[in-house]
């Protein structure tokens, strides 16, 4: 892997559905992963800072795992809820100088 | 403690003029970030900066982009001479320090129409 990819792209599911996606990064000098949840008209909001293997985090409904010897992260919604639809992304922090490089995006859509 | 802002929010120009970017980190935040998101594509990097000094300006284009953070008042990303190709949206983001495991907060955009 050389770029962040993230998968799918697009993602509906009904309220009340479980659902997860993944963001792959290069696993080589791997330092940080950052989630981003990204509502239209709004700003990225972060999620979680990610930076060891095995790393497990939790905010409400919403988990993330992380496996850097493979590259890669799950993003976990449990018991999806409209207000959850948004683009979330994921961003390799793995440069000497702290940018991210984002991948394309998951953009949920859950129906009522 | 406000969070980033920038302004405009939204800022139209015509082929050829200049265009200012205004961002204000949050309070106590000494880094700045700003990216990139052109139609259809996803959020990109341009240029790191700290106060009075560009970091890492890797991601900006080699001509027309320019962008200062001084000792006082906002971070500014300058595009000269602006062509429809720069019709963008455009976020700041800051963070307190230099660790990479700082969580880096976002403004709400600043959104460049160029007729």
């Amino acid at each position: 892997i050389l770029n962040v990819e993230q998968s799918p792209q697009s993602l509906h599911v009904q309220e009340g559905d479980s659902t997860n996606f993944t963001c792959s990064f290069p696993s080589s000098n791997f330092y940080a992963l950052h989630w981003y949840r990204w509502e239209t008209a709004k700003s990225p909001e972060a999620l979680f800072v990610m930076t060891l293997n095995g790393d497990e985090k939790k905010k409400g409904r919403i988990s993330a795992t992380l496996n850097t010897k493979e590259g890669y992260s799950y993003l976990y919604i449990k018991g999806s809820q409209p207000e959850d639809s948004a683009t979330y992304l994921c961003g390799d922090g793995s440069s000497n100088t702290g940018k991210l490089i984002f991948g394309q995006g998951t953009t949920l859509q859950v129906k009522p | 403690n406000a969070g980033v802002m920038q302004n405009p929010r939204h800022l139209v120009r015509r082929r050829g003029q200049e265009a200012r970017l205004r961002c204000s980190p949050m309070k106590g935040h000494s880094h700045v970030y700003w990216y990139r998101q052109l139609p259809e594509e996803g959020l990109k990097f341009m240029v790191y900066l700290q106060k009075e000094n560009i970091i890492d300006e890797s991601g900006m284009p080699k001509e027309r982009f320019s962008a200062e953070f001084p000792k006082e008042g906002p971070s500014i990303l300058r595009i000269q001479q602006v062509v429809r190709g720069d019709s963008a949206a455009y976020f700041c983001a800051s963070s307190p320090r230099e660790d990479r495991t700082d969580t880096q907060y976002f403004g709400p955009g600043t959104r460049l129409t160029v007729l």
